[in-house]
């Protein structure tokens, strides 16, 4: 079965820093792109990056550039998120997501984790 | 960045009545090389994360019932779904992923009456 399954929920105080993981499994890792979406308490989903685990090619969104570092570890199928600042403002659901397609061309977000839930409070 | 809106924010429909949610971008979304719409819907319900329904704009995931079905080209597209059951209560999202940031629309919510 093809899943990708999340690190647990965190909490942590402003200023911390924080790296969240999704574990691939049941395809081969080295050929998909993984994304990440934050998504707000209540609010709009948000695409923050990709990755080729391949060769770690990384795309950021304009909004995210500078504020998160995307990175993957083929040799055990998983994939980060993180921070090292954390801000109120990053608490967030955050979910993984693979796309179809390949190298050359990105697809549709086919399979997504359980979501990370991120909480940043003083 | 390719500004994704959509209408109505929200619907409530009987069972076994027609919902359209519609989706417009604010450019085109269709390869002119390949002849494709990089446009897809998801369904996202309460405490879960989204689940693809429809990808290239017409083509319906693996899996997903054949009462939802997406049309349109370029920048306006339609997400129906023919005849609703009370499990397809939900928040539905339309996205673009012709180019970089891949934005979604605000999301549209279906209740049943």
């Amino acid at each position: 079965e093809v899943q990708l399954v999340q690190s647990r929920a965190e909490v942590k105080k402003p200023g911390e820093s924080l790296k969240i993981s999704c574990k691939a499994s049941g395809y081969i890792f080295t050929n998909y792109w993984i994304g990440w979406v934050r998504q707000m308490p209540g609010k709009d989903l948000e695409w923050m990056g990709i990755i080729f685990p391949g060769d770690s090619d990384t795309r950021y969104s304009p909004s995210f550039q500078g504020q998160v570092t995307i990175s993957a570890d083929k040799s055990i199928n998983t994939a980060y998120l993180q921070w090292s600042g954390l801000k109120a403002s990053d608490t967030a659901m955050y979910y993984c997501t693979r796309l179809e397609g390949s190298r050359n061309y990105v697809g549709a977000f086919d399979i997504w984790g359980q979501g990370t839930m991120v909480t940043v409070s003083s | 960045d390719i500004v994704m809106t959509q209408s109505p924010d929200s619907l409530a429909v009987s069972l076994g009545e027609r919902a359209t949610i519609n989706c417009k971008s604010s450019q085109s979304v269709l390869y002119s090389s390949n002849n494709k719409n990089y446009l897809a819907w998801y369904q996202q319900k309460p405490g879960q994360p989204p689940k693809l329904l429809i990808y290239w704009a017409s083509t319906r995931e693996s899996g997903v019932p054949d009462r939802f079905s997406g049309s349109g080209s370029g920048t306006d597209f339609t997400l129906t779904i023919s005849s609703p059951q009370a499990e397809d209560v939900a928040v539905y999202y339309c996205q673009q992923y012709f180019s970089n940031p891949f934005t979604f629309g605000p999301g549209t919510k279906v209740d049943i009456k």
